[in-house]
């Protein structure tokens, strides 16, 4: 399966908006609504940001949210904070168990 | 507190094999199931296979299958990855996650390890 498809870099001023899509195609993110986001701080672990499209785990805070239309995701980040700048990668189940992350991309608050 | 805890950073040569572990703490080890996942130097996370601790099924991404072993021990809660005939590439910081076992798949990692920098040099 090949990875999904997302910018290289995004960014915006503290208190803005920046809004990550991810591309994938019918047999990923369009065909199932089991897309998540995942946060990495340089030298730390993934966290989960977002799951099943948009839902927020406890603790991740309201500022981030997601969506979905068709084979394309997006996670929004608003009032950026500069602990939001991180690098995103989106995934999605693939299907036949399978799993795709996506290519990453780096938030810089500006 | 719930944990994966994963073995130390190993150097090995090419064309060996190299084991990875992730001990599961705080929780019923058959929970989870647990994923692997790999992160090459400067690069972005790339899936390899799960396994389900209970039953010890597995499914492998088809690029690492007839190179990746993923088994557990139950009775030490531990999950393995194999990882054979390794090549520079292999190089990589190597990440046990969990996902929640239940009825349905939720196919998103709630629980991670700190990582494992496997180094691949002759």
């Amino acid at each position: 399966q090949s990875a999904l498809t997302q910018p290289p870099s995004a960014s915006g001023s503290p208190g803005q908006s920046v809004t990550i899509s991810c591309t994938g195609t019918s047999s990923d993110v369009g065909g199932y609504n089991y897309v998540s986001w995942y946060q990495q701080h340089p030298g730390k672990a993934p966290k989960l940001m977002i799951y099943e499209v948009n839902k927020r785990p406890s603790g991740v805070p309201d500022r981030f949210s997601g969506s979905k239309s068709g084979n394309t995701a997006s996670l929004t980040v608003s009032g950026l904070q500069a602990e939001d700048e991180a690098d995103y990668y989106c995934s999605s189940y693939a299907g036949s168990n399978n799993f795709v992350f996506g290519t990453g991309t780096k938030v810089t608050v500006l | 507190q719930v944990l994966l805890v994963q073995s130390g950073a190993e150097v090995t040569k090419p064309g060996a094999s190299v084991r990875v572990s992730c001990k599961a703490s705080g929780y019923t080890f058959t929970g989870y199931y647990v994923h692997w996942v790999r992160q090459a130097p400067g690069q972005g996370l790339e899936w390899m296979g799960w396994i389900n601790p209970n039953s010890g099924g597995t499914n492998y991404a088809q690029k690492f299958q007839g190179r990746v072993t993923l088994t557990r021990d139950t009775s030490i809660s531990t999950a393995y990855m194999d990882l054979s005939r390794l090549r520079s590439d292999d190089t990589a910081v190597y990440y046990c996650a969990g996902e929640a076992r239940a009825a349905t798949r939720f196919w998103f990692f709630d629980l991670w390890g700190r990582g494992t920098l496997v180094t691949v040099s002759s």
